[in-house]
């Protein structure tokens, strides 16, 4: 099976922008999270979507949203970038089962300037 | 609100020797504990999951221990090497929601 794949994996933007991320996960996973990482954090959660619901949300601004598509493929838009949105965002998705492990993608590096 | 603590300097160990990392966590002991690998640049990589109501977990040269009175896992690497090195994160599951609480993570360098 093709692993969790995120595009684009580098982006630059400025202040100001609004970037969009795209997750597609492991073929037959309905379960997709997203993930801020930047150093000395750790992973912060945003969201999970699961069918095409969001079903958890984290403590971030109305700025960072998401949505799920029927195929289970997701993305992730920050608008009006700020330079603390700098970071490793991570997309991760996992079987139906509540307590399986989490198949991360690579991340997509954003860097705000 | 749960939280939890990792070693958050760099664990420096021998070629050869055992590694153990710790996660602690307050309040309620979680339904489940994930450990995952990091390296650089990548996402992370699932390791071992332990319940609840487990003791101790292994899986190769990887062992896991679950304490729920300490409030602590370890997570052990023997017979350790280069190829091991890398940020190690402990994650809790508390079954109340889908969830997961992630640790920031603690640098392991195995050195030849």
């Amino acid at each position: 099976k093709a692993g969790v794949t995120q595009t684009p994996r580098y982006l630059i933007k400025t202040r100001g922008q609004q970037v969009t991320l795209s997750c597609s996960p492991i073929s037959g996973h309905r379960s997709v999270s997203w993930y801020q990482q930047t150093p000395g954090q750790g992973l912060q959660f945003l969201f999970e979507y699961f069918s095409e619901t969001q079903r958890n949300k984290g403590n971030f601004p109305g700025r960072f949203s998401g949505r799920q598509f029927s195929n289970s493929r997701s993305e992730m838009n920050v608008s009006t970038l700020e330079l603390g949105d700098s970071a490793l965002y991570l997309c991760a998705s996992r079987w139906e089962g509540i307590r399986n492990e989490q198949f991360f993608g690579p991340g997509t590096r954003l860097t705000v300037l | 609100s749960q939280k939890i603590e990792q070693n958050s300097e760099a664990l420096n160990i021998q070629e050869g020797k055992t590694a153990t990392l710790t996660c602690n966590y307050t309040n309620y002991s979680p339904a489940y504990l994930q450990w995952y690998r990091q390296d650089p640049g990548r996402g992370p990589v699932f390791l071992l999951l332990i319940r609840e109501n487990e003791k101790e977990k292994r899986k190769e040269r990887l062992k896991v221990t679950f304490d729920t009175t300490l409030k602590q896992s370890l997570f052990h690497i023997t017979a350790s090497q280069p190829a091991d090195s890398a940020t190690y994160l402990c994650a809790l599951d508390m079954d109340s929601n889908y969830q997961l609480i992630w640790g920031a993570g603690t640098k392991l360098i195995i050195k030849p």
